[in-house]
Formats: structure tokens, C-alpha cells, sequence
């Protein structure tokens, strides 16, 4: 079981750009999350899928934060602009049914 | 709404018993997991409790009484490879709390 497979590891752009962030989920789970985490608010929820259909996004901070989940074995979180702000440790995460989730390693995400 | 509160620190030292608590308050109660994190890791899950009671894997163990909306995880013979950041999380892993973060000294 290869687990959740996220990229890039790290990524470092300057404000403006459009940064998307890879996540494959472990084979046969039915559920992704998306989440980020700083120092100032901790591990916070931004969206989840059950079954590829977003179920609740109502962590996403705004419009400038997209989800996409086309097919069970690959998601997108994209930032369109990016700002200082958004600097983060990103984390997808999976399970399958009520089973505990298995994170990804990260995403550390730097907007200079 | 949901919280969730846990101690901000604690320090104990190698060999010892530490327990780092959780209270909450959720709408929707499934359980409560608990994850251990390391500097520069991802979260990884250590324990879950849907009822009330001890639930019990090797030195780590967790407990939930429902009435009080209250948990614990118990460390036991503490390691120095222990010292990381605890999390509570509540309504299946969506809302976790602000993290314990544990130091095991010599």
C-alpha cells in the first residue's frame, strides 16, 4: 500500500501565481479531506469528498480556494490568486467508510 | 458549532505516565481519535473511541466518557522518540483540536 501520495512536497511562488496541490488517495477509499495547517489555527478542514462528490467546502477561505476530485484516485486543491496569507502546510487525507484517515505527507506551501 | 480544547504543553520525563486531555463540544458525536504529529511529519492515527471506557494498544491508551465530553490519552513508559505534537479530534477526523505538544526529557 503505497498510502497518500501528495505533490509537490514544497512549493515556493510569488503572490499572484496559481499554485495547484496533487493528491492521490489510497486505493479503495471512499473519502478525501483536505486540510491545512499553521501555527495560528492549527489542523483546519477545507473540504472533503465522499465517493468524488464534495460533500462540505464550507472550510474553504474563499473564492480564490478551488477542490476538484474528477476521478476516485485523484484531487486538486488550487489557489487562483495566491497570497502571503496562504502559506501553509496543506494535507489530503483519506479513509474509507468510518475507518481512521491516513494523511499525505504535505504540501508546504511558501507565497513570497 | 464545534471545539475542542486541549493543554497547549506539556514536558514529562522518559520512563514516566503523561495524560493530555481533550474536552469538547460538537453537534453530531461519533468519537473521539486521537493522532500523534511530528516536527515536519503528518498526522498519524493512534486510537479511537466510540464508547465509554479504556481502549488499550501497547503503551498508548484512550479514554471517552460521553456524559462529560471528555477524553485522555495516556503515554505510558515514556520514550524520548514520544515527544510530538497530540491531537483530539472529534465527527470523524473533520474538526480536530489545537494540538498538545509533549516533551520527553532524559
Amino acid at each position: 500500500d503505497a498510502g497518500v501520495i501528495q505533490s509537490p512536497r514544497h512549493e515556493v511562488t510569488e503572490m499572484g501565481q496559481e499554485v495547484t496541490l496533487r493528491c492521490k488517495p489510497i486505493s479503495g477509499h471512499d473519502y478525501l479531506f483536505w486540510y491545512r495547517q499553521t501555527m495560528m489555527r492549527g489542523l483546519e478542514l477545507l473540504i472533503y469528498f465522499n465517493n468524488n462528490v464534495p460533500i462540505d467546502d464550507s472550510g474553504m477561505p474563499e473564492d480564490r480556494f478551488s477542490a476538484k476530485m474528477p476521478n476516485a484516485s485523484f484531487s486538486t486543491l488550487k489557489i487562483q490568486p495566491s497570497e502571503p496569507r496562504d502559506s501553509a502546510v496543506y494535507f489530503c487525507a483519506s479513509r474509507q467508510g468510518i475507518q481512521p484517515q491516513h494523511f499525505g505527507d504535505g504540501t508546504r506551501l511558501s507565497i513570497l | 458549532g464545534q471545539s475542542l480544547e486541549q493543554p497547549s504543553e506539556v514536558t514529562a520525563v522518559e520512563g514516566a505516565i503523561v495524560q493530555i486531555n481533550c474536552t469538547y463540544q460538537t453537534s453530531g458525536f461519533y468519537g473521539l481519535s486521537w493522532y500523534q504529529q511530528h516536527d515536519g511529519g503528518a498526522p498519524t492515527f493512534l486510537s479511537y473511541n466510540a464508547l465509554d471506557g479504556l481502549e488499550e494498544t501497547g503503551r498508548f491508551s484512550s479514554f471517552l466518557s460521553r456524559s462529560d465530553s471528555y477524553g485522555y490519552l495516556l503515554l505510558q513508559e515514556l520514550q524520548m522518540k514520544d515527544s510530538a505534537s497530540y491531537f483530539c479530534a472529534v465527527t470523524n477526523n473533520l474538526f480536530f483540536g489545537t494540538g498538545t505538544r509533549l516533551t520527553v526529557i532524559p
